[in-house]
């Protein structure tokens, strides 16, 4: 199955501003929009934004998502160590019946 | 709380068999699609198979269709995954992930097990 295209890493100082993009096609983000989820080293994926845009209960406000077109974003304001992790997007394909996953991006933050 | 709890990894020789389980709690099980997702050793996410509330609909990534079999048993809140002839590229951490409400499409994988490892090697 097809997948999303994401940057391989993004590098950012402490408290700047780092976005990350997640492209697909009209099937899939441009479609229903994109899902964020985060994964640290050694943990489950986690959630952090549904593919509406929308937070889940207890994900920080410095994260933010949104959509043009077939391009998904995900801005993470203020920058912490704690942000330091894999971020991967994830969206339903209407035209293979699937989910596609992004490649993932390496968030470093120096 | 949600929680999603799997269990049968293992290692096994190519060609062998496993049966993954993903135990269920903190929500109504039958409501849900229910998916499987494997990570490969240092690599990306890669949807596995995903079945219906019901679990009369499963739906199957092309690259184990035909010997990988997903089901659940809503009086147990149990998903499973049944993996036949196995081949050395299926070696991943196999996570169950709650999925949209059944029927509706609403929602995502909004809640992730802590995975399972499947290791096949000779």
């Amino acid at each position: 199955q097809a997948g999303l295209t994401q940057p391989p890493s993004v590098s950012k100082g402490l408290r700047q501003t780092a976005t990350l993009t997640c492209t697909g096609n009209s099937n899939n983000v441009g479609n229903q929009g994109a899902a964020w989820l985060q994964q640290r080293q050694g943990h489950p994926p986690k959630l952090l934004s549904y593919r509406n845009d929308d937070r889940p209960s207890g994900i920080s406000e410095r994260l933010s998502a949104s959509r043009s077109g077939n391009t998904a974003s995900l801005t993470i304001t203020g920058l912490q160590p704690e942000d330091e992790a894999d971020y991967y997007c994830s969206a339903w394909d209407s035209s293979l019946s699937a989910w596609v996953f992004g490649g993932g991006t390496k968030l470093t933050v120096l | 709380e949600v929680q999603l709890l799997e269990s049968g990894g293992g290692l096994v020789q190519p060609g062998g068999s496993l049966r993954l389980s993903c135990a269920a709690s903190g929500f109504i099980f039958s409501n849900y699609i229910m998916t499987w997702v494997r990570q490969a050793p240092g690599k990306g996410l890669e949807w596995v198979s995903d079945i219906n509330g019901g679990g009369t609909a499963p739906s199957y990534a092309d690259s184990v269709k035909g010997r990988l079999t997903i089901s659940r048993d809503n009086s147990k809140n149990t998903l499973y995954l049944q993996m036949n002839s196995l081949r050395a590229e299926d070696t991943a951490l196999y996570y169950c992930a709650k999925g949209p409400l059944s029927g509706t499409g609403i929602g995502d994988l909004d809640y992730w097990g802590q995975g399972t490892l499947v290791t096949v090697s000779s």
